[in-house]
């Protein structure tokens, strides 16, 4: 069965510090998709980043980047020069290949609060 | 392009009353789901349609039951609801190609509360 732990329930950081949201994964699959998504105060869910399991290239878009790591099963999401606006609910997520369709399985989140 | 909405948007109901939400997505996506929400235990699947006319039980299906009236609507029903159904509740919709798992895009949410 596959699973995701996101094990930072709260991160408090003052603005411009950088900060790491961590995201550790289990699945049997060899093909599979992580996804990260943001959910500001206001409730909804904002898609940030999908990466398959054969691309193990870190991604960067502007002050957010995403390491990926297979050896440790996995996908860590950082912020650069944090910003208030960056305050949000944080989830990692996956989804095996084989399942298609099947949705995907969510880690409890991450509440990033970055505090002025 | 609304993307993918959903009604309503809160909902009060007394234990034992029934209700559907109403999801709906205009960009042509093939699958939908249904999720909710709880404090600290982020989102979990309830049901899900891979297609028009196919659905399928999730990690939590106790309780409701769906149908995905064609491929642009999908409703979740609570038959008797129950104060453990107190949850925010997410339709998402994504296109998946064989092989590809694709990113799902999310409605707004409905915020359910049982008396």
């Amino acid at each position: 069965a596959q699973k995701v732990t996101q094990a930072q329930t709260e991160i408090s950081v003052v603005e411009k510090e950088d900060v790491t949201l961590d995201c550790v994964y289990e699945t049997r699959d060899t093909t599979y998709y992580l996804f990260w998504y943001k959910q500001p105060p206001s409730g909804e869910l904002v898609f940030l980043i999908r990466r398959n399991s054969f691309d193990e290239q870190n991604e960067i878009s502007g002050r957010y980047s995403w390491n990926f790591q297979k050896s440790t099963s996995s996908f860590n999401f950082t912020i650069t020069a944090s910003q208030v606006v960056d305050s949000a609910v944080y989830f990692c997520a996956l989804s095996e290949a084989g399942g298609g369709a099947d949705g995907l399985t969510f880690g409890k989140g991450t509440h990033l609060i970055i505090q002025p | 392009n609304a993307g993918v909405t959903q009604t309503p948007k809160f909902q009060v109901l007394k234990t034992g009353q029934s209700m559907t939400l109403q999801c709906a997505q205009d960009m042509n996506h093939n699958s939908m789901y249904w999720y909710r929400q709880d404090p600290g235990m982020g989102l979990r699947l309830i049901y899900y349609s891979a297609s028009e006319g196919t659905t399928d039980k999730g990690e939590v299906p106790n309780g409701y039951n769906v149908s995905r009236l064609n491929k642009r609507e999908f409703s979740l029903r609570l038959e008797s609801a129950a104060p453990s159904q107190t949850s925010v509740y997410f339709c998402a919709s994504s296109e998946i190609p064989a092989g590809v798992v694709n990113e799902q895009f999310f409605g707004p949410g409905t915020r359910l509360t049982v008396l």
